[in-house]
């Protein structure tokens, strides 16, 4: 069971923006800890997409943007396009586990 | 480039015991923690085990006394040895290097699939 909750899904038109929400708590989000993105595409391992919450490794396009806030954090595509399509998946720190964190429970986004 | 290849996954039955391997290639190997984490359909991602460089480990504590995880630096491997395996740890379990002093996951394997079924 995670304590990040974000939504099941989002869809959009090509061309449209579309954001994702992670809420978490104050022992983890809420508690100045980082916020990392990852995306699924159909039938492939997650693959880093933002850490540190709004930090793009290299190779990923500048329409994956990450921000945080309070208890919660977003993932926004912009320019939404048909390869986007995949599930996203918020990683953060809780001090009330142990180990390198806790996933979020995932959003599968439609184009 | 930077790689990890899992294998060992299959089909075993409730109770019985598995081996998985990760090869990692690419990197200095034994700089990083490394971790295990896997992927269910009605539960997600969910953290596993990870091992630091100096060998001390954390577990989840859904396999704390059945999983074991272990390293050797000198074959770039980690592995994670599973027993009394229960149908609930049916999933796809990826390897995956954390960064140098944080705790995000870059990059994961291709994953192995383990099913748990009599």
């Amino acid at each position: 069971q995670s304590v990040l909750t974000q939504p099941p899904s989002v869809s959009g038109a090509p061309g449209q923006r579309v954001t994702i929400s992670c809420t978490g708590t104050s022992s983890n989000i809420g508690a100045g800890y980082d916020v990392h993105w990852y995306q699924q595409l159909p039938g492939t391992a997650p693959k880093l997409l933002i850490y540190r919450n709004r930090n793009r490794p290299s190779g990923v396009p500048d329409r994956f943007s990450g921000s945080r806030s309070g208890t919660s954090a977003s993932l926004a595509i912009t320019g939404l396009q048909a390869e986007d399509e995949a599930d996203y998946y918020c990683q953060s720190y809780d001090s009330n586990l142990s180990g390198p964190g806790v996933f979020g429970t995932g959003t599968k986004v439609t184009v | 480039q930077v790689q990890l290849v899992e294998s060992g996954g299959g089909l075993v039955k409730p109770g019985g015991s598995l081996r998985l391997s990760c090869a990692a290639s690419g990197f200095t190997f034994s700089d990083y923690y490394m971790g295990w984490i896997r992927q269910t359909p009605g539960k997600g991602l969910e953290f596993v085990s990870y091992m630091s460089s100096g060998g001390s480990s954390i577990y989840a504590d859904s396999v704390k006394g059945r999983f074991t995880i272990s390293r050797d630096n000198s074959k770039n491997s980690l592995y994670l040895q599973m027993n009394s395996l229960r149908t609930e740890d049916t999933a796809v379990y990826y390897c995956a290097r954390q960064q140098l002093g944080d705790n995000w996951f870059d990059p994961w394997g291709q994953g192995t699939l383990v099913t748990v079924s009599s």
